[in-house]
């Protein structure tokens, strides 16, 4: 199994900060590497797909990066919705598998 | 636009199973681009990929759970149901299902609700 480790698991930020969230596989995955953003007792929704393709609908704030096993998601402007749950996903292969998760919270 | 609604009993007794269905409206089941999936959160934990099933009937499961696990398919009603057996504390969790379009974005694109399974006697 691909294993994905998300770093930090938690941050505190304020709104207007730039924010930037890691994750790393555990071998390669080329760009199959998508973000989710999972607001408090809410399903998770797809912001970014295959690295850095915004998905439908996300503001332009939303920006990822990377290749092969390390990935970044960055945040340019924190809003007051962004206060949320982030995970990352490999789609490389099966099973399919999430980073464990970074807690963003108001500092 | 497609959107999933889920059903099914929030208390499950231990040893029991857990039956979870998902109703697709404004799109259909028997697309080539999807694979519909269940996804779960367990209290204080990240997601979990639990499997999915394509049109045709392929499924591809976690392999922690393949033992215990069915996701099947019915066209007729245009839903997919997840069946986990012999439940235990350690299955409690929020569950999800999912539409998984293949290629474009090759991502869980569409989600359920969420429907709060707790196991307790």
């Amino acid at each position: 199994d691909i294993q994905m480790t998300q770093s930090p698991s938690s941050l505190s930020a304020s709104v207007g900060d730039r924010v930037t969230i890691t994750c790393r596989a555990s071998q390669a995955i080329a760009s199959h590497l998508n973000w989710y953003r999972q607001k408090p007792g809410r399903a998770p929704t797809l912001l970014m797909y295959s690295t850095s393709t915004l998905a439908r609908g996300v503001p332009p704030r939303f920006s990822g990066s990377g290749s092969g096993t390390d990935f970044t998601l960055t945040i340019n402007s924190l809003q007051p919705e962004d206060f949320a749950t982030y995970y990352c996903q490999q789609s490389h292969r099966t099973p399919l598998t999430f980073g464990g998760g970074t807690k963003v919270d108001v500092k | 636009q497609v959107q999933l609604q889920q059903s099914g009993p929030g208390l499950v007794k231990p040893a029991q199973t857990l039956s979870l269905t998902c109703t697709v409206s404004g799109g259909s089941v028997d697309s080539g681009y999807d694979y519909w999936s269940w996804v779960r959160l367990p209290p204080g934990k990240g997601l979990e990929w639990i499997g999915y099933i394509y049109y045709n009937g392929n499924t591809y499961y976690d392999p922690s759970l393949k033992s215990r696990l069915a996701i099947s398919l019915d066209m007729s009603k245009n839903q997919f149901s997840l069946r986990l057996t012999s439940m235990t504390a350690a299955d409690t969790a929020v569950y999800y299902c999912a539409r998984f379009r293949f290629l474009d974005p090759d991502a869980f694109d569409i989600w359920g609700q969420g429907t709060m399974v707790t196991v307790s006697s």
